[in-house]
């Protein structure tokens, strides 16, 4: 079994939709969360930690569910700008220094 | 201002060569990585020093070689390249190497296309 496990998607959705992506990570010793966005050809770059209590962020919301240990990303009113994968990523645990990054979902938002 | 840079940002290079890709951050962190993103787009790590130590390690062919001259530089060489090598490799760099500081910033990437 994969450390941390994302659908691959891709999410093809309309302008304005709501859409969210599940990650589940295995370590439960895991201590640190976040949600990173990877543009085409470039570089990932930090969109959210991730907290217990959740947190938001503008039309961004991230949850932590350590019972079942899975994360969440929901993003409201798609915007094209929001096209990109996004990549779970899970820090700590048996192996403190080591971020253990999902393969990512693919999002493609349409006109 | 760039924070993680690496060089080159394009590589092309026949079999069986050798080649080092050099990675400098500015930010004052004291941790350092090495990422691959192959053509499935999977990002694996494949390096980690904290203050020029080594402290990650993962199953990577040991024609990979990383070297820390200092906290700020992070060099990856590779001997005796292969077709499989292909892919683009990411420099990081965070502060600490445990959480909860371990935002990782990332270099725009070294696209290696081995012929």
């Amino acid at each position: 079994r994969k450390e941390v496990e994302q659908d691959p998607g891709p999410f093809n959705v309309p302008e304005g939709a709501t859409v969210a992506f599940n990650c589940t990570y295995s370590n439960s010793a895991s201590q640190s969360f976040f949600w990173y966005r990877q543009d085409c050809r470039k570089e990932p770059k930090l969109l959210m930690s991730v907290y217990s209590s959740g947190n938001e962020d503008g039309r961004f919301t991230a949850q932590l569910n350590r019972a079942s240990q899975y994360i969440s990303l929901l993003i409201r009113d798609s915007k094209l700008s929001d096209s990109a994968t996004y990549l779970c990523v899970v820090n700590g645990g048996t192996n403190a220094g080591k971020s253990t990054f999902g393969d990512g979902t693919t999002l493609t938002v349409k006109p | 201002d760039t924070a993680v840079s690496q060089t080159p940002k394009y590589l092309v290079t026949q079999m069986g060569n050798d080649k080092s890709i050099k990675c400098e951050q500015n930010l004052g962190h004291d941790t350092m990585y090495w990422y691959k993103q192959d053509s499935k787009k999977f990002l694996k790590i494949m390096f980690s020093y904290n203050n020029k130590e080594l402290i990650i390690n993962e199953t990577v062919p040991n024609r990979f070689s990383p070297k820390s001259p200092d906290k700020a530089h992070l060099n990856l060489h590779i001997n005796s390249l292969e077709l499989g090598d292909s892919a683009v490799y990411f420099c990081a760099s965070s502060h600490g190497q445990g959480p909860p500081n371990t935002e990782a910033f990332f270099g725009q990437g070294t696209r290696l296309t081995v012929v």
